[in-house]
């Protein structure tokens, strides 16, 4: 199947280090977006890329936080720094400009848990 | 920040009966929608309604719109166990760009 998948599931970090997650997303779909979850509360917007191009960054993304799309397939989510705070949900969803409107497919998730 | 707030924020109810959820919202939006999310897991989208729509019905799921009100319900008719999920609606703000603003969301327990 051709879902959306993320890499890896689950990660444990101690504080400082620094982590990289990767999002595949649905083939034919050039939209690829970054939510953040924590519990109880809804998903949160970071980045949104159209292709290979970043073309929108919530505030919510500190300078730790960086994402590509290089090649407008993949992309990765890399925090440095990690702080207690980062512990979360971290959600990649994709869609496709072709569809009007867009409804987003989410992966399953990287649960991030830093100690 | 949040845009959606759904209320209640849980519910529980039992097999074979219904259940409603409410959203509300604060901007123009071009349409709203609602996913599913299993403990721990990713968002399942299950239905869209766009802003010039009233109703909108998919299997056991009717959903309602009011644009004058800002409010949109969801309605699961004969619940099974398996309903058993936390209930996300999410709009657009008004922009066509994707991104999505969620509320809270509703925690959905049906008890067998």
């Amino acid at each position: 199947d051709t879902g959306v998948s993320q890499n890896p599931r689950h990660k444990i970090t101690k504080r400082g280090q620094n982590v990289t997650f990767r999002c595949d997303p649905i083939s034919e779909h050039n939209r690829l977006y970054w939510y953040r979850q924590t519990l109880g509360q809804g998903p949160e917007f970071l980045t949104y890329f159209q292709n290979e191009a970043q073309l929108e960054k919530s505030r919510l993304l500190s300078d730790r936080f960086s994402a590509e799309r290089p090649k407008g397939s993949f992309s990765t989510l890399e925090i440095q720094r990690t702080e207690q705070g980062d512990s979360a949900m971290y959600l990649c969803a994709s869609s496709s400009e072709l569809f009007q409107p867009l409804e987003q497919y989410f992966g399953p998730g990287t649960r991030l848990t830093v100690t | 920040s949040q845009q959606g707030e759904e209320d209640p924020q849980a519910l529980s109810i039992q097999e074979g009966e219904n259940a409603t959820m409410n959203c509300s919202y604060k901007t123009s939006i071009n349409n709203l929608q609602w996913y599913r999310q299993n403990s721990g897991r990713g968002l399942v989208h299950l239905i869209l309604i766009r802003s010039n729509e009233r109703e909108k019905h998919s299997g056991r799921l009717r959903v309602t719109l009011d644009t004058s009100k800002k409010s949109s319900s969801l309605l699961i008719t004969a619940s099974r166990a398996a309903d058993t999920a936390s209930y996300f609606c999410a709009t657009d703000r008004g922009s066509t760009l994707g991104r999505l603003y969620f509320g809270r969301g509703t925690q959905l327990t049906v008890w067998p």
